[in-house]
């Protein structure tokens, strides 16, 4: 069936640096997409939403990006920062009421 | 307002067994989700209630299977439980889930072992 990946299940990144974070979805019909951040221990936690008629929204800190062309989605942290690791989820709205969850990618922040 | 609660936090069950997970939802929300997370699979969808009603159920079989209550607390069971069964338990509250944007409110998790 359709669904939600990842490119990267791991990225390390140096402190202070940008990260960008991918996500391949296969449903052309999605009209939402969300990015997730699952810390240790924790549920997760909305980060930024973005509707298929934008390819670019920001928040603090972070931009979602969409190419809905090659069926792509990406999310970009500015500065990261040790407070970032966690495993990022980016998920599709498929139908009412279901979002279809990528696998997730763990974000390793190097001092 | 406090946050969306689940119990108990951790669970050691047999295989056969079943178990009832609780979710308390964040204050006025009325739709509460169900996912399982397994690692390597991200998350997967059981179900989701509104208003004391399914409205959407995942592709899970049907030894999985909720409830909601007036107060909007919901419960979810697994029958016969399996050792594949093990897994983190979330729930996730919003004030309507149906609508675009999901703001969806997430609880710490139910962690299950079965063994």
């Amino acid at each position: 069936g359709e669904s939600v990946g990842l490119h990267l299940p791991t990225l390390s990144v140096q402190e202070g640096d940008n990260s960008i974070i991918n996500c391949a979805y296969s449903n052309s019909a999605s009209d939402y997409f969300i990015w997730y951040k699952q810390e240790s221990g924790k549920g997760p936690q909305f980060i930024i939403d973005i509707r298929s008629n934008m390819d670019k929204r920001q928040g603090q800190r972070v931009t979602v990006l969409l190419n809905k062309t090659v069926k792509h989605l990406s999310l970009q942290i500015a500065a990261t920062q040790p407070g970032d690791s966690a495993v990022y989820f980016c998920a599709e709205n498929e139908s009412n009421y279901q979002l279809i969850w990528g696998a997730g990618t763990k974000l390793i922040i190097k001092p | 307002k406090a946050g969306v609660t689940q119990t108990p936090r951790y669970l050691i069950k047999t295989r056969g067994q079943q178990v009832t997970l609780s979710c308390s939802p964040i204050s006025g929300h009325r739709s509460v989700s169900w996912y399982q997370q397994t690692p390597g699979q991200g998350l997967q969808f059981l179900f989701e209630y509104f208003s004391e009603t399914q409205r959407n159920k995942g592709n899970f079989p049907g030894r999985f299977s909720g409830r909601q209550f007036s107060n909007s607390r919901s419960e979810m069971n697994v029958s016969t439980l399996e050792l594949g069964d093990s897994a983190l338990y979330l729930c996730a509250s919003s004030l309507d889930g149906g609508k675009i944007p999901y703001e969806q409110y997430f609880g710490p998790g139910t962690r299950l072992t079965v063994t």
